[in-house]
C-alpha cells in the first residue's frame, strides 16, 4: 500500500532552534516534494527531490532512497517559518502525489 | 520558477448556484493539472486529474456531474462546482505538472464559502 508518514504532527520551538521534520514512505518513488502552507492557505513548493540533498537559504532537504526517508531541516528558525510543512511523494508508476498529514510548526519569538 | 495562478482567490455564493474556478499555468505548458480540496486542518485530497483535450479522471467518491472539469488548453483548466451547497465550502487548490519532469507547481488556492 502506498503510504506517507510524517513526524512530528506538531512542533513548537524557540526562535533560533534547529528544526527537523521527517517523512517516511512505503515503496519506491520517482520524486518527493516538501511543501509549505501558511495560515492563509497558499501552498509553496520548497523542494523536489529524487536523491541526495538540496539547500535553499536556511532550508535543507535530504532524502535516503534506500531507507525510504526524507528530512526537512530549518536552521536558525524564525517566527515567519511558522506554517504547516507537508511531504508529498510520487510513487513509481503513478503521476499523482500522495500527501503526508503535515507538520504544524510554531516558532516562538 | 514556474507560476500557477487561480481565480478567484475567494468567492462567496448562495446555495444552489454554480461557481467556476480557473487554474492557469502562466509561463509553461502543463501536461496535467490536478484539482485538490482541503477542509480545515486536514491534508489535501485529490479530486480529479485533468489532461488537456481529454476527460478528467475523478477520484473515488467525487461526483463528476457536480464538479465539472474542463481542460481546454495546455495552460488552463477550470473547475465548476454546480448547485453548490454549504458542505462544498472548502479550499480548492490546483497544481500543474510540467511536461517532461517531475515538478508539480501549486496554485495559491480558492476559498469557497457557500451560504
Amino acid at each position: 500500500k502506498n503510504e506517507v508518514e510524517q513526524s512530528p504532527q506538531n512542533l513548537t520551538a524557540q526562535e533560533g532552534e534547529f528544526i527537523t521534520i521527517n517523512c517516511s514512505y512505503s515503496v519506491g518513488i520517482s520524486a518527493l516534494h516538501w511543501l509549505q502552507q501558511h495560515p492563509g492557505g497558499g501552498i509553496v513548493s520548497l523542494f523536489m527531490l529524487s536523491s541526495g540533498k538540496k539547500k535553499h537559504g536556511r532550508l535543507i532537504a535530504t532524502i535516503n532512497i534506500q531507507e525510504k526517508h526524507s528530512s526537512l531541516h530549518i536552521t536558525a528558525s524564525h517566527p515567519r517559518d511558522s506554517a504547516v510543512y507537508i511531504c508529498a511523494v510520487r510513487f513509481l508508476g503513478n503521476e499523482k502525489l500522495t500527501f503526508g498529514t503535515g507538520t504544524r510548526l510554531t516558532i516562538i519569538p | 520558477g514556474a507560476v500557477v495562478s487561480q481565480h478567484p482567490s475567494w468567492v462567496i455564493c448562495k446555495s444552489g448556484t454554480s461557481v467556476k474556478i480557473e487554474c492557469r499555468s502562466l509561463d509553461f505548458q502543463a501536461t496535467t493539472m490536478f484539482w485538490y480540496r482541503q477542509f480545515p486542518k486536514q491534508s489535501l485530497m485529490l479530486m480529479a486529474t485533468s489532461n488537456e483535450g481529454s476527460k478528467a479522471t475523478y477520484e473515488q467518491g467525487v461526483e463528476k456531474d457536480k464538479f465539472l472539469i474542463n481542460h481546454a488548453s495546455l495552460t488552463l483548466s477550470t473547475l465548476t462546482v454546480t448547485s453548490a451547497h454549504p458542505e462544498d465550502s472548502s479550499f480548492y487548490i490546483c497544481s500543474a505538472h510540467l511536461r517532461g519532469n517531475n515538478e508539480q507547481y501549486f496554485g495559491p488556492g480558492t476559498r469557497l464559502t457557500v451560504t
